[in-house]
């Protein structure tokens, strides 16, 4: 069983804050880091795939990057705005044909 | 197409009664995922299809969830007997074939609630 582990387990944060977390995974067999952003009431929709060490990807004010040496991911939020309240899931996909998922990190932003 | 599409949104069921879930994927996506997600956790992984077979079922698949994907197109998802404890967000995803790091497109999923 893979463990993937998401810190903070949820964040509070004022409009205009930035803010970042973590998702930590086994380094071994790794092939590929997805994160996805999960609103209320819709879908978790796709944000990231990351599949090289150094990974550094960008979608307007949301980056990540990625280790996978050490086995770690950060995602950050540059000047958060209450839309982008939601609950951030990273997921790993080690070669098999599935991807197993972190417990989420739940930020809200208050206006 | 529309993405991927769940049936019911929302289902409220007494316990010991047996419900019934329908995913529709993209059309062109051969794989098929079901998750379930309860409160606090992320979604975990039930069954796994690539075009009509089932490739691949968690053990919290207990005998009493089965799931079917008939001529590859649409996929169900039963649970007999059901109980308080699988009360919880059932997800439904597809992704496209050949590259392995296609990541999942997810339907809007189904909240069952068991009373």
């Amino acid at each position: 069983i893979l463990n993937v582990e998401q810190s903070p387990q949820s964040l509070h944060v004022q409009e205009g804050d930035s803010t970042n977390f973590t998702c930590s995974f086994p380094s071994s067999n790794f092939y590929a880091l997805h994160w996805y952003r999960w609103e209320t009431a819709k879908s978790p929709e796709a944000l990231f795939v990351m599949t090289l060490n150094g990974d550094e990807k960008k979608k307007g004010r949301i980056s990540a990057t990625l280790n996978t040496k050490e086995g770690y991911s950060y995602l950050y939020i540059k000047g958060s705005q209450p839309e982008d309240s939601a609950t951030y899931l990273c997921a790993l996909n080690n070669a098999g044909n599935m991807l197993t998922f972190g417990g989420g990190t739940r930020l809200m932003v208050k206006p | 197409d529309t993405g991927v599409s769940q049936d019911p949104r929302h289902k409220i069921t007494k316990r010991g009664q047996n419900v019934t879930f329908r995913c529709d994927p993209i059309s062109e996506h051969n794989r098929l995922y079901w998750y379930r997600q309860t409160l606090g956790q992320g979604p975990e992984f039930l069954t796994y299809f690539q075009n009509e077979a089932q490739l691949e079922k968690s053990r919290l698949l207990s005998d009493r969830f089965s799931a079917e994907r008939p001529k590859g197109s649409f996929s169900t998802l039963e649970i007999q007997r059901t109980e308080q404890g699988d009360s919880a967000m059932y997800l439904c995803a597809s992704s496209r074939p050949g590259t392995g790091v296609a990541g999942y497109t997810f339907g809007s999923g189904t909240r069952l609630t068991v009373v």
